[in-house]
Formats: C-alpha cells, structure tokens, sequence
C-alpha cells in the first residue's frame, strides 16, 4: 500500500460544477502539500497545511491530522484547473512523498 | 526573484553513457532537492542538498549522484544510463530549514531521453 493515496485518479466535470479531489496517508507527517502539473510538466505549489484549512482564490485545502485526511476543493470550476493535482507529504527534512496524481479535466 | 531554473530543458542519450543536470534555486534558497517523474512510478525523491552537502537521499542506486556548490546551484549526474532512466527530472528549491514545514518551488525539469 502506498503512503499516500489520491482519489479519483480521473475525474471530468462541467464547467462551474464543484470538484473535491481526496488524499489519504498513512504515515506521520510535518505538512501536506497540494500541487499542480500542467501539461508540460511544470508543478506549481497550491498549499502547504499542518492543520486546518488554507484558501486562495477559488481553491480550498482541508487537512484533519487525527484522520490522516485532506481534501482539495476547487469551487466554480473553469476549463482553465485542468490539470494534474498531486498530494505530497513531508516529515522532518525536504523529502516529498507523494501520492498518484489526480487528473482533472473541466469541460466548457 | 526569478524562479528556479533548470538546464538543459530536453536531452537525449544513448544506453552507457552519463549525463549531468543543472539546478539554479531562487536566491537566497539553500535547500535544492531532486526528484524523478515517470509515468510508471509517478513522482519519487532522488536526493536533497543544503549546504554543500547531501541531507536526504531516496531509494535509488548509486549511478545517480549529485552535489551541490557553495552558491547553492545544484547538479546531478547518472552514470551508465539505462533505458528506464527515461524520465522527467523536477528539481525544488527551498530556504531549507530542514523541518518538512517548508515550500517547495519547482523547476521545469530536464525531460531526459535514453536511446
């Protein structure tokens, strides 16, 4: 079993509709990170969290440590989020596991 | 600040030979790690480098080396290229507290070809 564990692995949706992408992990953590791939390969930190809730813009990440649980919601959605989204953990140092990918893809 | 930045962007190798990848991180970052995409394993976790000196390394064999020099920039060299060794290689540099509580800012990666 992987330490981390994304679902779905692919999801499609309507443009505006609401999207939660889930991680799970099953080891102890500093942080969790939420991180985007574009085609192209270039990754682009969305969040860092140790506890709580983040948001930015139309992004909302959720972590609840005692459950080894995040979510990412991205609320009105736009053609324009499409795209891989990876969740990584960190302990102590800089090393990031990571989870599958989530690939998204928004139609108009 | 300009970005982390990586070179070359695109390579392509035959079997046997060995290839060195460049990694300059944001100013005032002396964290650099490395990390390999596949479409099979996905993302895994080469090495970290801070302060000239290699902090972390994953799992993977000792044809993959890297160092680090004392303006932070970052290289890492795989010997004895293998077909598998076809990857995109991601570098990320942070401040590098070494906590697992920081950013990480990627590079665009070197997309490695072996022939």
């Amino acid at each position: 079993k992987n330490e981390v564990e994304q679902s779905p692995q692919n999801l499609t949706a309507q443009e505006g509709e609401f999207i939660t992408i889930n991680c799970s992990y099953s080891v102890g953590i500093s942080a969790l990170h939420w991180l985007q791939q574009h085609p192209g390969g270039g990754i682009v930190s969305l969040f860092m969290l140790s506890s709580g809730k983040k948001k930015h813009g139309r992004l909302i990440a959720t972590i609840n440590i005692q459950e080894k649980h995040s979510s990412l919601h991205i609320t009105a959605s736009h053609p324009r989020d499409s795209a891989v989204y990876i969740c990584a953990v960190s302990s102590r140092g800089q090393k990031l596991v990571f989870g599958q990918g989530t690939r998204l893809t928004i139609n108009p | 600040k300009a970005g982390v930045t990586q070179t070359p962007r695109y390579l392509i190798k035959t079997r046997g030979q060995q290839v060195t990848l460049s990694c300059s991180p944001i100013s005032g970052h002396r964290s650099v790690s490395w990390y390999q995409q596949t479409p099979g394993q996905g993302l895994q976790f080469l090495f970290e480098y801070f302060s000239e000196t290699q902090r972390n390394k994953g799992n993977f064999p000792g044809r993959f080396s890297g160092r680090q020099f004392s303006n932070s920039r970052s290289e890492m060299n795989v010997s004895t290229l293998e077909l598998g060794d076809s990857a995109l290689y991601l570098c990320a540099s942070s401040l590098g507290t070494g906590q697992g509580i920081e950013t990480q800012y990627f590079g665009p990666g070197t997309r490695l070809l072996v022939l």
